[in-house]
């Protein structure tokens, strides 16, 4: 069964650091385009970065500098580290994995998301 | 950036209804967007790609179409499953931005 299960949310201080994971089954990430999402308590989705099969990543303005995405080939795990974390951060994180042609599509598989609170 | 505009922001709707949501780009994306269906607790999911394609095991009761900066979902005559959040997503270029959500509700 092809599935995603993301890992290592929880509350974290204003400016502390947090490493999300999310496991693959099913498919290999490294032969996939692989995104994060976010999404903020009662807000729409937002987009904050992805990775290609070739390792090249792109980053949301918000994030940028911030955020570093990247994965283990040989734990088939995809994550998302978060530095300098501000209020703004709070959302559930979801990764996704992307379909791709001449673009990316859209995103096929979604994980169920897991929680980042930054709060003092 | 591209910025993507739904409208109406909610509808009420009765089953069997046809229903129609609309997503605006700031700027042209040729037919580069995405459409995902979204329920309470869960994960989005992708229910049309490159602007009708449907993806596989959606319902063909859901259509899409559209060209450079309007788009639109429809969903042809609703099902009590189908009540949820929908967003639109352009795939033209970075940095990836969704719609701010269409909330379908009984009515």
């Amino acid at each position: 069964e092809v599935q995603l299960v993301e890992s290592g949310g929880g509350l974290i201080h204003p400016g502390g650091s947090l490493r999300l994971s999310c496991a693959a089954s099913g498919f290999t990430v490294s032969s996939n385009y692989m995104s994060w999402v976010r999404q903020a308590p009662g807000k729409g989705l937002e987009w904050v970065s992805v990775i290609y099969s070739g390792a090249g990543t792109y980053y949301a303005d918000s994030v940028k500098g911030r955020f570093t995405i990247s994965r283990d080939n040989s734990k088939n795990t995809l994550y998302l580290q978060m530095n300098s974390l501000r209020a703004e951060d709070t959302a559930v994180y979801h990764c996704a994995r992307n379909m791709v042609g001449d673009r990316i599509y859209g995103m096929d598989v979604w994980g169920q998301g897991t929680t980042v609170t930054v709060s003092s | 950036d591209i910025q993507m505009t739904q409208s109406p922001s909610s509808v009420s709707a009765s089953v069997g209804d046809r229903v129609t949501i609309t997503c605006r780009a700031s700027q042209g994306i040729s037919s580069w967007l995405a459409w995902y269906q979204q329920k309470p607790g869960k994960a989005p999911k992708l229910l049309i790609y490159v602007t009708s394609s449907l993806q596989s095991g959606v319902p063909s009761r859901f259509s899409g179409s559209g060209s450079g900066t309007d788009f639109t979902l429809t969903i042809s005559s609703l099902q009590p499953e189908d009540f949820a959040t929908y967003f639109c997503q352009q795939a033209n270029s970075f940095p990836l931005t969704f719609g701010g959500g269409t909330k379908v509700e009984i009515k």
